[in-house]
């Protein structure tokens, strides 16, 4: 189930469940968005992104929905593993009309612990 | 390809000491970024560089922090004086062009900075 701890809202799944982590963004106009997955000591690492022009985006045993209307993003990942323990952040991408450069915003997190 | 490298991975320091981190973007990555991370929170950008000028730094906190990329390539990231709320993962990230919109920022490890 889904709680929200001291610092992070936590998921913990069994291995083979598929994982639902959701973000809520901040910008109506940001134009796009990413998931990061970042274990314990290291940077965070792209996993998928996704254009405003598109609401649903499939990898490799992921998928990411974007609700424009709602301001709401999902991170589905299939068949969890232990390897996918860690916390998942989303990032957007508010627009950049002076500078044009990308810069990005990025959400609270949520930490995915999977059991085996 | 190399990842992004920063050293040192872990620093402690008193408070109103000095430190300076140092980061290698992956090569032919014109933008590089420094990020502040504490702990349970996403990554805040603090300053963004294309090649070796300054394209957003407006959350960096110049009475204490500054930064530099002298030749386009390695950065360096310094706090002087530090004060207690510093303590912090600061990130290295960067990208290969900065104003795409689907320009992929890569991450480094990070240091951890503990403030005493």
């Amino acid at each position: 189930g889904e709680s929200v701890g001291l610092h992070l809202p936590t998921l913990s799944v069994q291995e083979g469940d598929n994982s639902i982590i959701n973000c809520a963004y901040s910008n109506s106009a940001s134009d796009y968005f990413i998931w990061y997955k970042q274990e314990s000591g290291k940077g965070p690492q792209f996993i998928i992104d996704i254009r405003s022009n598109m609401d649903k985006r499939q990898g490799q045993r992921v998928t990411v929905l974007l609700n424009k209307t709602v301001k709401h993003l999902s991170l589905q990942i299939a068949a969890t593993q232990p390897g996918d323990s860690a916390v998942y952040f989303c990032a957007e991408r508010p627009p950049q009309p002076y500078s044009g450069y990308s810069t990005l915003t990025f959400g609270k997190g949520t930490m995915l612990l999977v059991s085996p | 390809e190399a990842g992004v490298a920063q050293s040192p991975r872990y620093k402690i320091i008193e408070k109103r000491q000095s430190v300076a981190f140092w980061c290698n973007p992956i090569s032919g990555h014109a933008t590089l970024y420094w990020y502040q991370q504490i702990l349970g929170q996403g990554p805040k950008l603090l300053i963004q560089f294309q090649n070796n000028g300054v394209v957003d730094d407006s959350q960096l906190p110049k009475d204490r922090f500054s930064a530099e990329r002298l030749k386009g390539v390695d950065s360096t990231l310094k706090i002087q004086p530090a004060k207690l709320e510093d303590s912090a993962v600061y990130l290295c990230a960067s990208s290969l062009v900065g104003t795409r919109i689907t320009d992929t920022q890569y991450f480094g490890p990070g240091t951890r900075l503990t403030v005493l």
